[in-house]
């Protein structure tokens, strides 16, 4: 079975800092990666995606992936409060066959 | 461009009914996507429809079904209601594009069976 894991924190981090968010996926024929935000009694935002390895930025965030190491982080510099929000890793198996595969998520506290 | 619709926003149902929900898809996107998100299991997928036929399926009863009209436009249906049945349920669009994958959400529609 199809696993995405996270840490659910609360990760907890001073405003202005970076917060690193990290996630790990089981199916080695994966090949797209997916960020989400949700606040909270929102649906999901969609943030970041990547789908080769290295980094990827866009504004304040960086996603990273390393699929030898089944790994898939994002990086947020200089945190805002509006930052803290749950934020879901998802995976998209190889080959079409599945839909996206969802992390239950970090729970990320801005504080300032 | 308008996003993601989902309709009704809030359900609540009494155990063995039906009910079925609706989505509108991101103008041009041909790709939907169903999910449901409760506390306990998170985010699981239900199945996707692209051009009018399922593509996938996640692993729920057969309770659960959807289509898709030829606009794009998607419904799904979930028959005899359990109380485990509620929970948000999420409409995602996607162009479906050969490199690429990403889905966008809904506002959802919140299910309460009781």
């Amino acid at each position: 079975q199809k696993e995405v894991e996270q840490n659910s924190g609360p990760l907890s981090v001073p405003e202005g800092a970076i917060a690193s968010l990290n996630c790990t996926y089981s199916d080695r024929g994966s090949q797209s990666f997916f960020w989400y935000r949700q606040y909270s009694g929102k649906s999901p935002e969609l943030i970041m995606f990547i789908y080769s390895n290295g980094d990827k930025e866009d504004g304040r965030f960086t996603a990273q992936l390393n699929k030898a190491s089944q790994y898939v982080s994002l990086l947020i510099r200089d945190s805002q409060p509006s930052d803290s929000a749950t934020y879901l890793c998802a995976v998209k198996g190889g080959g079409g066959a599945d839909g996206l595969t969802f992390g239950k998520g970090t729970h990320l506290i801005i504080q300032p | 461009k308008a996003g993601v619709t989902q309709t009704p926003r809030y359900l609540i149902k009494t155990r063995g009914q039906q009910v079925t929900l609706s989505c509108s898809p991101i103008s041009g996107h041909r790709s939907v996507s169903w999910y449901q998100q409760t506390p306990g299991q998170g985010l699981q997928f239900l199945f996707e429809y692209f051009s009018e036929t399922q593509r996938n399926k996640g692993n729920f009863p057969g309770r659960f079904s959807g289509r898709q009209f030829s606009n794009s436009r998607s419904e799904m249906n979930v028959s005899t209601l359990e109380l485990g049945d509620s929970a948000l349920y999420l409409c995602a669009s996607s162009a479906r594009g050969r490199a690429s994958y990403e889905q966008y959400f809904g506002p959802g529609t919140r299910l309460t069976v009781t």
